[in-house]
């Protein structure tokens, strides 16, 4: 199975900053016959289920707000904030669906604010 | 409107089975696969597997082979997750979430369903 492993669990960032989640796979998540890297990312609120923002690591979910941007490649991927909104506080979860199952997800990275 | 309704929570004792719907409305249920993932209390997303609506297929994580089944109705566009042999640790929220193909993200969740297994 691929392990998926957040960095920090925790974050507090003031109004307005920007906060850094990374995420790395422990194997990579290329697909070479059509480069796309088989990442996305979830923000999910108390109670509610989780909601897409970003998948193929790096392409915005249609109504998702510019300010939420993936890059990276491979083996390591971060998810940037531009400018923290008071309604962004919530978990946030990487998933890779490139491997045969599971579709391992991160542990999660609470993000609050300072 | 385009959504996934799931029934409602349960509470089940150690050893029973519970079976849980996601209704499906507004797109083609048999376009998407529906992937099963759950959440225990305060933790983290475990996906369990998912089903393809069109034919039936599915693919189970090795953690649940056996105890999880995942049927189809498209009759009533309405998928099943029914787990088996429940355990204390098999208290969770189960989601179902649609998904374009079997290896592809989730843009759209059904509301959750809890089940609490207690004696």
């Amino acid at each position: 199975d691929i392990v998926m492993t957040q960095s920090p669990d925790s974050l507090a960032v003031s109004l307005g900053e920007r906060a850094t989640i990374n995420c790395r796979s422990s194997q990579s998540v290329l697909y070479s016959s059509n480069n796309k890297n088989y990442l996305a990312w979830y923000q999910q609120k108390p109670g509610q289920p989780p909601k897409v923002l970003i998948y193929w690591a790096s392409t915005r979910e249609s109504g998702v707000p510019d300010r939420f941007s993936g890059s990276g490649s491979g083996t390591d991927f971060t998810l940037t904030i531009s400018s923290l909104q008071a309604e962004d506080v919530a978990v946030y979860y990487c998933q890779q669906y490139y491997s045969t199952p599971p579709y391992t997800f991160g542990q999660g990275t609470k993000l609050e604010i300072k | 409107q385009v959504q996934l309704v799931q029934s409602g929570a349960e509470v089940k004792k150690p050893g029973a089975s519970v079976k849980v719907s996601c209704k499906a409305s507004g797109y083609t249920f048999t376009g998407y696969y529906l992937h099963w993932v759950r959440q225990a209390p305060g933790q983290g997303l475990e996906w369990m597997g998912w089903i393809n609506p069109n034919n039936g297929g599915t693919n189970y994580a090795q953690k649940f082979h056996g105890r999880a089944t995942m049927t189809r109705d498209p009759s009533i566009i309405t998928a099943y997750m029914e787990v088996s042999s429940l355990m204390s640790d098999d208290t969770a929220v189960y989601f179902c979430a649609r998904a374009a193909e079997r290896r592809g993200w989730y843009d759209l969740w059904g509301q959750g369903t809890l089940v609490t297994v207690s004696s």
